[in-house]
């Protein structure tokens, strides 16, 4: 299986603020097609997961451009450009390259 | 809109059989794989296994021989069951559609205990 690590596990940001988040994959997500098959998802309290970015930079429908991700290979990265109070929650990467289809363990946003 | 809407027991016992299911609403059911995922805090998120319309099916090896996954297309609905669970089951599972994951149901939390 593809071993999904992120970092850091908690992070406490100030409203306004930028926020980043790191993902690295235990072999390269890059396939002959040239796309990335890593994907970022946004649980918020109380709900499920919610997609953000597919393709490794691609945003999902109607997520806010203050969110982008970038990366190449096995490491990742999703930047919050200014962090709102709506973004609290559990921030977690996703190998889609192959099954089973693994997910890092979780970056907890919080607001200071 | 697709929504996706889940249900089945939340509370069993150790040896039995868990059993989901998951309803598709406001779009089409084909050509799209569908998922079954679970979170416990422990092991964080975990991909079960996936379908797609003509009942073609992939499991996590790590449950293989106790999940099967099916699928009603008259109903737009897939299942899921799960053998002889015991407390490491416990969690809440997700249905989802697959391929990016961008459509999930709202969660059922099974709980196993005696």
């Amino acid at each position: 299986d593809i071993v999904m690590t992120q970092s850091p596990p908690s992070l406490p940001v100030t409203p306004g603020e930028p926020a980043s988040i790191s993902c690295r994959s235990s072999q390269s997500l890059l396939r002959d097609n040239g796309y990335i098959y890593l994907n970022w998802y946004l649980q918020k309290p109380g709900q499920s997961p919610q997609l953000l970015i597919h393709l490794g930079s691609h945003r999902a429908s109607g997520v806010p451009d203050r969110f982008s991700a970038s990366g190449s290979g096995t490491d990742f990265t999703l930047k919050i450009s200014r962090v709102e109070a709506e973004d609290v929650g559990v921030f977690y990467c996703m190998q889609a390259l192959q099954t089973p289809y693994t997910f890092g363990q979780g970056t907890k946003l919080e607001i200071k | 809109q697709v929504q996706l809407q889940q249900w089945g027991a939340g509370l069993l016992k150790p040896s039995e059989t868990l059993s989901l299911t998951c309803a598709v609403y406001g779009g089409s059911f084909s050509p799209y794989y569908w998922t079954w995922l679970r979170q416990t805090p422990g092991k964080g998120l975990e991909w079960i296994g996936q379908i797609d319309h003509r009942g073609n099916t992939k499991y996590n090896p790590s449950l293989k021989s106790r999940v099967t996954i099916s699928v009603d297309t008259s109903k737009n609905q897939l299942s899921l069951q799960l053998t002889s669970v015991t407390a490491a089951d416990t969690a809440v599972y997700y249905c989802a559609r697959d391929g990016d994951f961008d459509y999930w149901g709202q969660g059922t939390l099974v709980t196993v205990s005696s």
